[in-house]
């Protein structure tokens, strides 16, 4: 089993829509939670930090579910500039900074 | 003002040859680390460096050997390439278990 799982997608949506994409991790121990956005070709940017009381910054809600060790993400009003993949990130335990990335979701936006 | 870069950012080589990346950064960060993106897109921690100690150091041939000269430097050098070489190599830093920033990546082929 993967460490972590998204599913790739990928996910075609015209503008304005609401997307959600979700993830699961394996080690219950992992401390913090965030998701990347990759552009195509490019490096990976954290787009936000995960907490378990749920987070918004503007349009992106991402939501974490300890019990469950599941995390999303939430885009609404979709735009063209959103196409990306978003990647789901988790420390593994340990005080070493080590990420845990998923496969990665990717998101096609269409006018 | 490039916060992490990376050099160099395509390298085509053949097989059995010996090459390095460099990585640089100026953000005054503490902790640099070397990640593999292979085709399939999986981004996966190869090693990191924390005040030029090596902290983390994943199960990678040791034909890959980092070297970190001062806490702004962190390069790899790669003996002996393989076809299964060729991936983007990214190299990132922070402050200990803050949010990492990613360098623009290096394309290696190995033909």
């Amino acid at each position: 089993r993967k460490e972590v799982e998204q599913d790739p997608g990928p996910f075609n949506v015209p503008e304005g829509a609401t997307v959600a994409f979700n993830c699961t991790y394996s080690n219950s121990a992992s401390q913090s939670f965030f998701w990347y956005r990759q552009d195509c070709r490019k490096e990976p940017k954290l787009l936000m930090s995960v907490y378990s009381s749920g987070n918004e910054d503007g349009r992106f809600t991402a939501q974490l579910n300890r019990a469950s060790q599941y995390i999303s993400l939430l885009i609404r009003d979709s735009k063209l500039s959103d196409s990306a993949t978003y990647l789901c990130v988790v420390t593994s335990s340990g005080n070493t900074g080590k990420l845990i990335f998923g496969q990665g979701t990717t998101l096609q936006v269409k006018p | 003002d490039t916060a992490v870069s990376q050099t160099p950012k395509y390298l085509v080589t053949q097989m059995g040859n010996d090459k390095s990346i460099k990585c640089e950064q100026n953000l005054g960060h503490d902790t640099m680390y070397w990640y593999k993106q292979d085709s399939k897109k999986f981004l996966k921690i190869m090693f990191s460096y924390n005040n030029k100690e090596l902290i983390i150091n994943e199960t990678v041939p040791n034909r890959f050997s980092p070297k970190s000269p001062d806490k702004a430097h962190l390069n790899l050098h790669i003996n002996s390439l393989e076809l299964g070489d060729s991936a983007v190599y990214f190299c990132a830093s922070s402050h200990l278990r803050d949010e990492q920033f990613f360098g623009p990546g290096t394309r290696l082929t190995v033909l």
